[in-house]
């Protein structure tokens, strides 16, 4: 069962525009949401992440909302560049002894120049 | 610099043939963990460490081994691979377990077991 839904699985975007990429969780002892950013060929990277008191996150182009009462959070990229393609994956964290780390299933994204 | 370095990047083996992909990091982090990236699936963990001879299951463990020996190392062990292990595996490690601070991943491993 996946604990942390994301969507869409591929995105294409125009050079300039926004791409917006979304997930869903039910646990809400989740404490901590990173987006990681993957290219092709090599791990995952930290991107951005936010914790549930805050509603937003602004770093650059790059942009986290967070909705506490539905349970979701997203990934805006402004002004996407060709540079920008990659995997991104939601995550989120919770305590359990540690901080226990589930990822989302993934997004391609694709800037066309 | 620091890294998480992992080998090999790619193998092409045959089911039962025992294997060991290494996973070292030099940032003296404790906490370290094994994933397997599997398309629709995402990151799913295979088993983590919280400190030296500390280790434990994570969501996907069936068929691995690891062993935390030393603080920089985490092999992972197949002792007899099957078809269905088949996958792009990373490890990663951060300072501590109880922490948020971010995650630093290797770049992978591709393993083909035939």
């Amino acid at each position: 069962q996946q604990q942390v839904k994301q969507s869409p699985q591929s995105l294409i975007v125009q050079k300039g525009g926004i791409s917006i990429i979304n997930c869903a969780y039910e646990n809400t002892a989740f404490d901590y949401f990173p987006w990681y950013q993957q290219f092709p060929g090599k791990g995952p990277a930290l991107l951005i992440a936010i914790r549930p008191d805050v509603s937003e996150k602004k770093e650059g182009r790059f942009t986290i909302s967070f909705n506490k009462s539905a349970k979701q959070f997203s990934l805006h990229i402004m002004d996407s560049q060709p540079g920008d393609s990659a995997t991104y994956f939601c995550a989120a964290s919770w305590p359990t002894g540690f901080q226990k780390l589930v990822f989302g299933t993934g997004t391609r994204l694709l800037v066309s120049p | 610099e620091a890294q998480v370095t992992q080998n090999p990047r790619y193998l092409i083996t045959v089911t039962g043939k025992k294997l060991t992909v290494t996973c070292s990091q030099n940032m003296n982090h404790e906490y370290m963990s094994w994933y397997r990236q599997d398309p629709g699936l995402g990151l799913r963990q295979i088993y983590y460490s919280m400190n030296v001879e500390v280790t434990d299951k994570g969501d996907v463990p069936e068929g691995y081994k690891v062993s935390r020996k030393e603080k920089r190392n985490f092999p992972l062990i197949l002792e007899s691979p099957s078809p269905n292990q088949t996958s792009l595996y990373f490890c990663a490690s951060r300072p501590q377990a109880s922490s948020n601070q971010p995650q630093h991943f290797g770049d992978g491993t591709r393993l083909s077991i035939l």
